[in-house]
């Protein structure tokens, strides 16, 4: 069945440090989206990419689409306390069928 | 404006009984979505409804578990009767379109069966 992974699982980081976190398709997406949650809360919306390469930025955050359309990265520059959380990613399958990925369970040590 | 509503926000319950989730879609929105959340299993699609019709329902454990909408301001989880092992967060969605949208979710609902 369709599946997505993401890597690596957990991270702990140095306030400071850059953090990347990979989702990876079997098949082709047609769209990708990434939630953050914080512990205790629910995921929330950050970004949606569609197009094959795109690139977006949101602040410190770096979002990439693979060319290919299976993959994609979330880079996060100069971790902060408040980027703690779990990233997850949701690739798209034509309009009704989104795929939320395992999630990388950010930690941030001050 | 409200965010997705979702209630109770706790819930503990002994097994065997019924145990009943509520959820209030954002205004307008016309897709609405239940996941399940637990350490083991991470985020679980559970049922996803369109303009009120249910879609896609594969992520439905078992015939324990049923959800109804009926209407579009207004959704129900049941699950009779409830196990141990359906310990979790469960947590309602909606979006302005299909699942391909951005979703937007509620707080979710924290259960627990003992």
């Amino acid at each position: 069945g369709q599946q997505v992974m993401q890597i690596p699982q957990y991270q702990h980081v140095q306030e400071g440090e850059d953090f990347t976190t990979y989702c990876n398709s079997s098949t082709t997406l047609s769209n990708i989206q990434w939630y953050k949650q914080r512990p205790g809360g629910h995921p929330v919306f950050l970004i949606q990419l569609v197009k094959s390469g795109e690139v977006k930025k949101q602040k410190r955050l770096t979002f990439q689409f693979g060319e290919a359309k299976k993959n994609s990265s979330l880079h996060i520059t100069a971790t902060q306390t408040t980027d703690v959380g779990t990233y997850f990613c949701a690739g798209g399958k034509g309009a009704n069928n989104l795929f939320f990925g395992t999630g990388t369970r950010l930690t941030v040590i001050p | 404006d409200a965010g997705v509503i979702q209630s109770p926000r706790h819930e503990v319950t002994e097994m065997g009984q019924e145990v009943t989730l509520r959820c209030k879609p954002i205004s307008g929105h016309n897709s609405l979505f239940w996941y399940r959340q637990t350490m083991m299993r991470g985020l679980e699609l559970l049922i996803y409804f369109n303009n009120n019709v249910p879609i896609d329902d594969s992520g439905m454990p078992e015939d324990r578990f049923s959800a109804k909408m009926p209407n579009a301001s207004f959704s129900t989880l049941k699950i009779q009767p409830s196990e141990p092992r359906d310990s979790a967060v469960y947590f309602c969605a909606s979006s302005f379109g299909p699942s391909s949208y951005e979703q937007y979710f509620g707080p979710g609902t924290r259960l627990t069966v003992t």
